[in-house]
């Protein structure tokens, strides 16, 4: 049971340049979600999905696009990255009971 | 639209002394509230919740809070600080309005001094 997992660990990308990052959870939660760390703000929720095939926007959804094609995994993209995304990003999933659990987080930094 | 606060940015204790994270809440309706915590280069990891029941709750590591819904507070407490719980401590509160959302506290940078 590995719990909710995140590809990749790290990335580097030159503005617009464009990537996705995978959130794979083996719990069979129906919801997860998409969140940035930035210092001082805390976690921001981008987008999020109440089950497979469903997604929705968050607090901060600009500049990025989610899907939910099968139930254990989340994609999270950025068409056309820009310096103001760069940032720690987190997958969670929720359990039954309200709690949600956490990947480890992909750090992405736009030069 | 519900919120958390946390006033303090950073709180630092010595070891053994007993150690205090505040946070105050904003809820329309009964609040679900969580403590969690981050240490460094990790993801969150779940501490303990309250939702309903007794209002000191019990969660990981020897932590507790107390709901407090006069002073619609939340403050996460343990006893006796240990160097290992120096971590990054974040209060959220469950959105009323559905889909499970929370939203988040800014986060408290705990130091514990040996």
């Amino acid at each position: 049971n590995a719990g909710v997992t995140q590809t990749p660990k790290f990335r580097v990308l030159k503005t617009g340049q464009s990537m996705t990052l995978l959130c794979a959870q083996d719990m069979n939660h129906e919801y997860m979600y998409w969140y940035r760390q930035d210092p001082g703000m805390g976690l921001r929720l981008i987008h999020y999905s109440v089950g497979e095939g469903t997604t929705a926007k968050g607090e901060v959804p600009d500049g990025y696009n989610v899907s939910r094609l099968k139930k254990q995994n989340f994609l999270l993209g950025l068409e056309s990255a820009a310096p103001s995304q760069t940032s720690v990003y987190f997958c969670a999933s929720l359990s039954p009971t309200y709690e949600q659990y956490f990947g480890p987080g992909t750090r992405l930094t736009v030069t | 639209a519900q919120s958390v606060a946390q006033p303090e940015d950073q709180v630092n204790v010595a070891e053994g002394n007993p150690l205090t994270v505040k946070c105050t809440y904003s809820v329309s309706g009964n609040p679900y509230l969580f403590w969690y915590v981050q240490y460094p280069n990790r993801g969150l990891q779940f501490l303990l919740k309250y939702i309903t029941g007794d209002n000191l709750v019990k969660g990981s590591y020897g932590f507790e809070a107390e709901f407090n819904k006069s002073q619609t507070s939340f403050h996460l407490k343990k006893p006796s600080a240990l160097v290992s719980d120096s971590a990054l401590y974040f209060c959220a509160v469950r959105d009323t309005q559905g889909n499970n959302r929370l939203a988040f506290g800014k986060g408290n940078q705990v130091v514990v001094i040996p």
